[in-house]
């Protein structure tokens, strides 16, 4: 059955950097787009980034461009986010998505989350 | 402000049909495909619709999603207790080159 187990949350003060990982299992993951989705504390969900089935591209939320990084490693079917600069509002939830399509846009959709790893930034 | 223009909250009693709507613009809706996701209470979300009227396997047929134009509909019938829940429209924004999100719509069986 289809995986998607995130890490690498924490309390991280504002202008640090945090990295989060996700381990995928379960199917062919160089097959399969991904993203990242978050949800602040009580809100509702926000996607974050998407990187192509080989990794040949990546999209933004106009809000973390050039200070976040979405990148895959297929050989150990593995999802990463780096976040550098992190504000007080990149708080949330932050869930590794599987795309039912290998680009993630157009008539895509998010088959399969993962539960999520809590990222809060507070000084 | 979302993209995607959805109401707050929707109630019906049970055994009845409730609807929900979604309303965006040319570039999204209008372009692309409909996804609807229901978030139940402390749960990561799941994908109810797909392709604006598609049910993934295991899904229940008392789920069904519409769309014209530039907006679309989730409506759910026979209403149970379990369908108290957060549900989400999202499209890809072809102008943007980003995807789009509802504010979020909770359900609330009376």
């Amino acid at each position: 059955q289809v995986q998607l187990v995130e890490s690498g949350g924490g309390v991280v003060q504002p202008g640090r950097s945090l990295r989060l990982s996700c381990a995928a299992s379960g199917f062919t993951f160089r097959n399969y787009g991904m993203h990242w989705v978050r949800q602040a504390p009580g809100k509702g969900l926000e996607w974050v980034a998407l990187i192509w089935h080989d990794g040949n591209n990546q999209y933004y939320t106009d809000s973390v461009k050039g200070r976040f990084t979405v990148s895959r490693d297929n050989s150990r079917n593995t999802l990463n986010l780096q976040m550098n600069s992190l504000r007080a509002e990149d708080t949330a939830l932050y869930y590794c998505v599987r795309d039912r399509t290998r680009s993630g846009t157009g008539s895509a959709s998010f088959d399969y989350w993962g539960q999520g790893t809590l990222v809060t930034v507070s000084s | 402000q979302s993209v995607l223009t959805q109401p707050p909250s929707v109630s019906g009693a049970p055994r009845q049909r409730v609807s929900i709507s979604c309303s965006g613009n040319r570039s999204n809706i209008g372009k692309n495909a409909v996804n609807w996701y229901q978030q139940l209470p402390g749960k990561a979300p799941k994908l109810l619709i797909y392709y604006d009227d598609l049910l993934p396997s295991g899904v229940s047929d008392r789920f069904s999603g519409s769309k014209s134009g530039t907006s679309a509909s989730l409506a759910i019938s026979g209403l149970q207790s379990e369908d108290e829940a957060d549900y989400y429209c999202a499209a890809w924004d072809d102008s943007l080159n980003v995807w789009v999100f509802g504010g979020g719509t909770k359900v609330t069986v009376l």
